[in-house]
């Protein structure tokens, strides 16, 4: 099955710096990449995926990368606000069974403003 | 409004007690999942039905039994837990298997 690795597990920066999450996966088969936004007490909310015939997609301060070839993607938000401050995860659709995402274990981020 | 509505919010139950988590999704998808979330650990995922039919089982104890009357509605029914299951239990339903999950604001469940 897959395996899903997230870094860092906690990340503090300054309002209006960037934030960057590294995910890396074991399956090469893998070809559905989403992030999850998770706010405290509430529940997971998309914010942005990509498929692997894709290199990068980008949503307004919100970009996500993707290297195939070293299994890893990225989490890219610019001119970071307090309201960006959550748990992020990452996931990986298997390639055996379009239904099982596998996440990662979450990147707790804090903005301080 | 999620879209995905799941009840009740907070569940607290013996290790001797029998009980259900009830998931109901408003959005016309075909899968509904359930979803273990433990602290410090990824989001596991237990069971998936597409168009009420089980198609993913994901290894979990006996003593979480799902069931999905229809593509609406999906429940876990829960029997003699023990206190690691303590959780937070979410729902989540896609279109179908190739596109994004929705969740719901899940159950927070606690086993005395």
């Amino acid at each position: 099955g897959e395996n899903v690795e997230q870094h860092p597990s906690t990340l503090s920066v300054q309002e209006g710096d960037s934030a960057v999450i590294k995910c890396t996966y074991s399956d090469s088969a893998s070809n559905y990449f989403p992030w999850y936004k998770q706010e405290l007490g509430k529940r997971p909310q998309l914010i942005i995926d990509i498929r692997s015939n894709v290199g990068e997609k980008k949503d307004q301060r919100i970009a996500v990368t993707l290297n195939k070839t070293a299994k890893h993607f990225s989490l890219h938000i610019t001119e970071t606000q307090p309201e960006d401050s959550a748990v992020y995860f990452c996931a990986a659709r298997w390639g055996g069974s379009n239904y099982k995402l596998t996440f990662g274990k979450g990147t707790l981020l804090t903005v301080n403003p | 409004e999620t879209g995905v509505t799941q009840t009740p919010r907070h569940l607290v139950m013996g290790m001797t007690n029998k009980k259900s988590l009830k998931c109901e999704q408003h959005l016309g998808h075909n899968a509904m999942y359930w979803y273990k979330q433990s602290a410090k650990k990824p989001l596991e995922l237990m069971f998936v039905y597409s168009l009420e039919e089980r198609v993913e089982n994901n290894s979990v104890p006996s003593r979480f039994s799902p069931e999905c009357p229809n593509s609406s509605h999906l429940f876990l029914h829960l029997h003699t837990l023990q206190p690691e299951d303590s959780a937070l239990y979410l729902c989540a339903s896609s279109q179908d298997g190739d596109s994004p999950l929705h969740f719901g604001n899940g159950t927070r469940l606690t086993v005395t």
